[in-house]
């Protein structure tokens, strides 16, 4: 167990609807990132916040949006939801940026 | 950006044997980390290395940053081992993980 939860671990949509997953990070990390992963792009980095401030950003699509709170959560909100956004979501934290990411188990969204 | 290389792409292993996995990225990097990706899908932190050489039981890893290249060591290897390594490297010029694309191994009884 790495310290780090997501919520959901299944979510099954429809194409077009709304989602959000949300992330807690370990315990004394402030820096909270989202990573995609499917079966043709493989692991892809979306976003970076760290402390309330987003930090980095990577492939991440403009129907797509994320928060991290002052609690540090993270939640990450996807839209106009399409058969490709179907992969694995993770979540990781880190204390600082560029430390060691932890991961959580992930969130499978099924879009149908 | 940076170009992350993993070789080989597929390993199939007797239980037992030992085995070499290379990660090759094209930027200078500030860290490095190896994960192990179970068949269940969770990603497992094996090492955070940036240089050097750290061992954890069977599996042992180096890295070389000035040479851009990581090694990932598996020893007397077990059907647990199974599933895919990446190596992730977090460079000096940006300030993103790339994921490289992963070894798949499979380790058989």
């Amino acid at each position: 167990d790495s310290g780090v939860t997501q919520t959901p671990k299944h979510l099954i949509t429809a194409t077009g609807q709304r989602v959000t997953l949300r992330c807690s990070p370990r315990s004394g990390d402030l820096s909270v990132y989202w990573y995609q992963q499917s079966l043709d792009q493989g692991l892809q980095f979306l976003i970076q916040y760290y402390n309330g401030e987003e930090r980095a950003k990577g492939n991440i699509l403009e129907r797509f949006s994320a928060q991290q709170f002052p609690d540090l959560h993270s939640e990450l909100n996807l839209s106009s939801l399409e058969l490709g956004d179907s992969a694995l979501y993770f979540c990781a934290s880190s204390v600082l940026t560029s430390a060691e990411q932890f991961f959580g188990p992930g969130t499978r969204l099924t879009v149908l | 950006g940076i170009q992350v290389e993993q070789s080989p792409p597929d390993l199939i292993l007797q239980e037992g044997a030992n085995s070499t996995l290379r990660c090759n990225f094209s930027d200078s990097v500030n860290n490095l980390q190896w994960f192990h990706q179970n068949p269940w899908g969770q990603l497992i932190n094996l090492f955070y290395i940036p240089s050097g050489t750290k061992q954890n039981g069977r599996l042992s890893a180096t890295t070389v940053a000035t040479e851009r290249y990581s090694l990932l060591y598996i020893s007397s290897s077990q059907t647990t081992d199974s599933g895919v390594y990446f190596c992730a490297p977090f460079g000096a010029s940006y300030d993103k993980v790339i994921f490289g694309p992963g070894t798949s191994l499979s380790v058989i009884p």
